[in-house]
C-alpha cells in the first residue's frame, strides 16, 4: 500500500512552459485535492474533487487545470508557468462517509520552481 | 485575510515539559478543526480532530482543546520528545467531513534534549 504518490520531486520550468504534475492514490479514496504551500502562508486549497468525473475549484486555481477519470489519479495541470507559480505542491485524499469526508493523506510533495 | 492564524511562528521547548500550539480563527461558521505535523520534505500528517460539540480530545500524548467563545484552539503535547520536532498546522473546515480546509500558516516546534 503506497498511500499517495506524487511524481515528479522536483521541477524547473521556464516561464511559459506548460506541465503536468502526478498524483496517485491506491487507497480507493473518493476524495482528492492539490494544495501550493509558499512561505508563510501555509497551505492553500488548489482544486478538489469528490469522485471520479467531479471537480471543482478551491482557494487558488487560476492558472491550473484537473481532471479526475479514474479513482486513482488526479494529475495538476499547470498551462502555462508563471514565477508566482512556484512553491511546493502537494496533492491528498480521504475517504468518505454518510456524512463527509475523513481527514486526510499526503503525498510527500513537488518542488516546483519557474524561472 | 486569514481565517486561521497561528501568531508563533517557532517555539523551542526542552525534552519532557509541555509544549502548547496556539490556533486562532475568526469564521464563527468553522464547525471542525484538525492538527497536522509536518516534516523537512514530506507531506503533512493528520495528528489529531475535534469537532465544534466538543471541547477537549485527547490521543496518547497529544490533546486539542477548543474554547469556541474566543474562537481559539490549543494542542498540548506531553510531554514532548525529540520526534516531535516537525512544523504543526492547525486547519478548519466548514462543517465535519467538508472537503474544503482553511489552514494556518504553521508553526515550528523544537523540542530541545
Amino acid at each position: 500500500n503506497a498511500g499517495v504518490t506524487q511524481t515528479p520531486k522536483f521541477q524547473v520550468l521556464k516561464t511559459g512552459q506548460s506541465m503536468t504534475l502526478q498524483c496517485a492514490q491506491d487507497m480507493n479514496h473518493e476524495y482528492m485535492s492539490w494544495y501550493r504551500q509558499d512561505p508563510g502562508m501555509g497551505l492553500r486549497l488548489i482544486h478538489y474533487s469528490v469522485g471520479a468525473g467531479i471537480t471543482d475549484q478551491g482557494e487558488v486555481p487560476n492558472g491550473y487545470n484537473v481532471s479526475r477519470s479514474t479513482t486513482e489519479d488526479f494529475p495538476l495541470r499547470l498551462l502555462s508557468a508563471a514565477p508566482s507559480q512556484t512553491s511546493v505542491y502537494f496533492c491528498a485524499s480521504s475517504y468518505s462517509w454518510d456524512r463527509g469526508f475523513y481527514e486526510q493523506y499526503f503525498g510527500p510533495g513537488t518542488r516546483l520552481t519557474v524561472t | 485575510d486569514q481565517q486561521v492564524k497561528q501568531n508563533s511562528p517557532s517555539l523551542s521547548v526542552q525534552e519532557g515539559r509541555i509544549s502548547i500550539l496556539n490556533c486562532d480563527y475568526t469564521n464563527s461558521m468553522f464547525d471542525y478543526f484538525l492538527w497536522y505535523k509536518k516534516y523537512p520534505a514530506e507531506g503533512p500528517t493528520f495528528l489529531i480532530s475535534i469537532s465544534s460539540i466538543k471541547d477537549k480530545n485527547e490521543d496518547g500524548r497529544f490533546t486539542v482543546f477548543l474554547n469556541k467563545s474566543a474562537k481559539h484552539l490549543s494542542l498540548h503535547i506531553v510531554p514532548s520528545q525529540p520526534g516531535d520536532s516537525a512544523v504543526y498546522f492547525c486547519a478548519a473546515s466548514l462543517a465535519f467531513g467538508n472537503e474544503k480546509l482553511t489552514f494556518g500558516t504553521g508553526t515550528r516546534l523544537t523540542i530541545i534534549p
